[in-house]
């Protein structure tokens, strides 16, 4: 069974960094193109970014308002996919999700992580 | 980025009554090469992360009731529950994820009348 689990997630002040960890199960974690995805109080989802597999290059997007602040990598020796979030705003309150499209063509989340920016 | 747009925005409909969400992608999400539609829907409760239903437009997640079911091809999808239960009062999400970034709709409330 593939599961996901994120942790990392707090209370930061504005202007602060923060480290998310996203740790795999249960799929070939380096073949995995990886997404965060976000969501906001009472809002809805909202994709962050994603890294693509190194066997596809590794690189990395971005949504326009975390672009420049926030950081994706892995590592896959320990299956984890990372989001480095610095220059934090009182908007980038959320749940944050991993999320991987798995080989039968489903999409697995996991349980998130919640991060508060608040002063 | 490809806008996925639901309709309606909230839904209240009558127990054992059927319920119908539809999902518009701005661009068709069908892949030619293995003809399947990259498209989900989802299903979050307060205070749950989403909930995948249906993929592949279609198929139905392993454990979800088949009073759930996903149609549509290309720009148009459609989840329809055939008789409604309380515990499917939700909002629910599509999502494509045909290209990157992928996108999601903005969410149906749906809610017992």
């Amino acid at each position: 069974e593939v599961q996901l689990v994120e942790s990392g997630g707090g209370l930061v002040k504005p202007g602060g960094s923060l480290r998310l960890s996203c740790t795999a199960s249960g799929i070939t974690f380096s073949n995995a193109w990886m997404n965060w995805v976000r969501q906001a109080p009472g809002k809805g989802l909202e994709w962050a970014g994603r890294i693509k597999s190194k066997s596809d290059g590794g690189t990395t997007d971005y949504a326009a308002p975390v672009k420049g602040r926030f950081t994706i990598s892995r590592d896959d020796s320990k299956n984890t996919l990372y989001l480095q979030m610095n220059s934090l705003k009182t908007d980038d309150t959320a749940v944050y999700y991993c999320t991987t499209v798995v080989s039968n063509g489903s999409v697995c989340w996991g349980q998130g992580t919640l991060v508060t920016v608040s002063s | 980025d490809i806008v996925m747009t639901q309709s309606p925005d909230s839904l209240a409909v009558s127990l054992g009554e059927r319920a119908t969400i539809n999902c518009k992608s701005s661009q068709s999400v069908l892949y030619s090469s293995n003809n399947m539609n990259y498209l989900a829907w989802y299903q979050q409760k307060p205070g749950q992360p989403p909930k995948l239903v249906i993929y592949w437009a279609s198929i139905r997640r392993s454990g979800v009731p088949d009073r759930f079911s996903g149609s549509g091809s290309a720009t148009d999808f459609t989840l329809t529950i055939s008789s409604l239960q309380a515990e499917d009062v939700a909002v629910y999400y599509c999502q494509q994820y045909y290209s990157s970034p992928t996108t999601f709709g903005q969410g149906t409330r749906l809610e017992i009348k």
